[in-house]
């Protein structure tokens, strides 16, 4: 089963760093660009970042570009996202998912269950 | 930015009755546009993809159509599991942008 994790959410104040990580199972991973989409509470769906499957090419929404930075480890199955200067707008649950196609595509076929990332001070 | 305008905001229908969702892109996408739906406390879900291709195990009642900038999303007759908030989103073009979304609530 193709299955995605998210972890690392939590209580951050404004200004601190946090770090999230996106466990994938179920298949080839490195064949696949992986996203991060954040909902906000009440709110719409916001993508925010997207990595290729090598990972030498990376996409960044403006409202986090410089502050926030995806990677991969092909050798783990895992993404990670590297949140820096957050702010209250940043509150949101935060989403992996996975592109529908191998190679390149922006349609998320698979996502996790989200992470909450809230903060506040 | 490709913005995405979804309509109606909230449609009120009964079990049965046929859905019909709107989505206008400010420019073309092509048919680069995908369909999700959301239930409370769950992840989104993909229904469509490329405007009208249902995903894995989505059941023929959802179909899509549309090309350009015009998109509708239609669910032929409603069960009680269809109610939930719908998200179309465009891969035409960087950045990725979704839709407001469409709740679809029990009348």
């Amino acid at each position: 089963e193709v299955q995605l994790l998210e972890s690392g959410g939590g209580l951050v104040q404004p200004g601190g760093s946090l770090s999230l990580s996106c466990a994938a199972s179920g298949f080839t991973f490195s064949n696949y660009g992986i996203h991060w989409v954040r909902q906000a509470p009440g709110k719409g769906l916001q993508w925010v970042s997207t990595i290729s499957g090598s990972g030498d090419n990376t996409y960044y929404a403006d409202s986090v570009k410089g502050r926030f930075t995806i990677s991969r480890d092909n050798s783990k199955n895992t993404l990670y996202v590297q949140m820096n200067s957050l702010s209250a707008e940043d509150t949101a649950v935060y989403y992996c998912a996975k592109g529908y196609s191998s190679g390149w595509s922006g349609t998320f076929d698979i996502w996790g269950q989200g992470t909450m990332v809230t903060v506040s001070s | 930015e490709i913005v995405l305008t979804q309509s109606p905001a909230t449609l009120s229908l009964s079990p049965g009755e046929r859905a019909t969702l709107s989505c206008r892109a400010s420019q073309s996408v092509n048919s680069y546009l995908a369909w999700y739906q959301q239930r409370p406390g769950q992840a989104p879900r993909l229904l469509i993809y490329d405007a009208s291709n249902r995903a894995t195990g989505i059941p023929a009642r959802f179909s899509g159509s549309g090309s350009g900038t015009d998109f509708t999303l239609t669910i032929s007759s409603l069960e009680p599991e269809d109610f939930a908030v719908y998200y179309c989103q465009q891969s035409s073009d960087w950045p990725l942008t979704f839709g407001g979304g469409t709740k679809v609530e029990i009348k």
